[in-house]
This record gives structure tokens, C-alpha cells and sequence, in this order.
């Protein structure tokens, strides 16, 4: 079956530009996560939702970002005034519930975001 | 969440067991320990989990010490698809649950021809 998807895969962007990154999860998952990848670092967390609820945002580095999934399937992760330490991968994961502690998360294939 | 500790970098023969430590020396008791792999620009991907007993699946198998202080994840026949890099994650169970993985660096795998 289809795994999480992202769009786009690449976004270069101009400092001071917003930008929105979408994530497609898979169907029937509750749970959607949206973390942040530096080059030779593994992923840090910034946000998650079960269902439209926003149930962690700690991660968030700032105002400039921000997320939402107003029908409890696909997010956006938008991030305004970009600046160039915002450049990275975005990934996001979904799993199927946040009610047990053995949810399994699936990752998506991550949006590259370089501002320039 | 409890903090690990993984060794950078680690190599393995093409065919043998490949044996990956992970140190969570402060763990709590409903604390478990998690791995996934992230395969060069792939997104991370679930491999095993377990609270105390010992566990296997189709990919590895997960043996924690008696005081849980400590984990070392088995890769039984390493294959060079396996060249990846191994996070170990602690995080609390159900019942006060967190959902965000927290990953630290890892263990870059790099299984030898």
C-alpha cells in the first residue's frame, strides 16, 4: 500500500520568503509527526497531531513555523520569513495511534528545504 | 525521556552478526528501547522494540540486560542493504506516553564486502 508522502521533495527558496510543506500520511493513521533533519544529525522532533488536534508543539523552533491538519489527514508545516538555518529535511512520520506506546512510526520520503 | 549512548561508527563482514551497544543507564522503569535504521537519505524505519525481555523479529533481535541499563541490537547475518545508521531511543510506554522519538546520533553501520 502507498507509505507517507511529502511534497515537494526540493524547495530553494529566497530568504524572507514563506514556504509550505505538505505531508500526505497513510490512510487511517492518527497520529502525524513532522520532524527536522540537519545534515549528519538524526531527526529532531517539532511537532505532532492525533487527529486535527495539535498534541505537541515543544519543538517548534520559533513563531516563524507552525502546522496544521485541520481534517485530521494531511499537515502542512509552514515556515514564514524563511532564513537560512531553516534549510534542512523535513520529514514527517504517521502512525496508526498515540494511545499505546507501540505505535510504529512510518517516515516519509522528506521535503529537501534550502533557503538561499 | 531517558538519554542513550552509541558508539559512531562501527563495521561488520558481509554474513556475520553484527552487534550494535546502546547505553541508557538512567532508563525508568516504563521506559522502552527502540531502534530504527535510516538507510543513506531514507527516512528512519521501525526495527524492534522491547521493556525487559529479550525480543526477535524477521529483522533482528533486541537483548536487554537484567537492569536495563544497557541493550545491544543483533543483526544475525549482515547483508551490505544493511549499511545504515542505528538509533537507539528510549521513551515512556503507555500510560504517560510521549510520541516524539528523540534521536541522538547513532551507530553508522557499514557492513564490509
Amino acid at each position: 500500500g502507498a507509505g507517507v508522502s511529502q511534497s515537494p521533495r526540493y524547495k530553494v527558496t529566497k530568504r524572507g520568503q514563506d514556504v509550505a510543506l505538505r505531508c500526505d500520511p497513510i490512510s487511517g493513521h492518527v497520529s502525524l509527526y513532522w520532524y527536522r533533519q540537519a545534515l549528519g544529525q538524526g531527526p529532531e522532533f517539532l511537532t505532532y497531531f492525533n487527529y486535527e488536534a495539535q498534541q505537541d508543539k515543544s519543538g517548534l523552533p520559533n513563531d516563524r513555523f507552525s502546522a496544521e491538519r485541520p481534517e485530521g489527514s494531511i499537515s502542512t508545516l509552514t515556515i514564514q520569513r524563511t532564513e537560512q538555518r531553516d534549510s534542512a529535511m523535513y520529514r514527517c512520520a504517521s502512525s496508526h495511534s498515540s494511545a499505546s506506546g507501540y505505535n510504529e512510526q512510518f517516515f516519509g520520503p522528506g521535503t529537501r528545504l534550502t533557503v538561499l | 525521556d531517558a538519554k542513550t549512548t552509541q558508539p559512531p561508527s562501527m563495521d561488520c563482514a558481509e554474513g556475520r552478526a553484527a552487534n550494535l551497544p546502546c547505553n541508557h543507564s538512567t532508563i525508568s522503569g516504563n521506559e522502552y528501547v527502540y531502534w530504527y535504521r535510516q538507510i543513506h537519505s531514507q527516512g528512519p524505519q521501525y526495527i524492534i522494540h522491547g521493556l525487559k525481555n529479550n525480543e526477535t523479529n524477521e529483522m533482528a533481535s533486541l537483548i536487554i540486560t537484567e537492569d536495563r541499563k544497557s541493550s545491544t541490537l543483533i543483526l544475525p547475518h549482515a547483508t551490505l542493504r544493511d549499511t545504515a545508521v542505528y538509533y537507539c531511543i528510549v521513551r515512556r510506554g503507555p500510560g504517560g506516553a510521549t510520541n516524539k522519538l528523540i534521536f541522538g546520533t547513532g551507530t553508522l553501520l557499514a557492513v564490509q564486502p
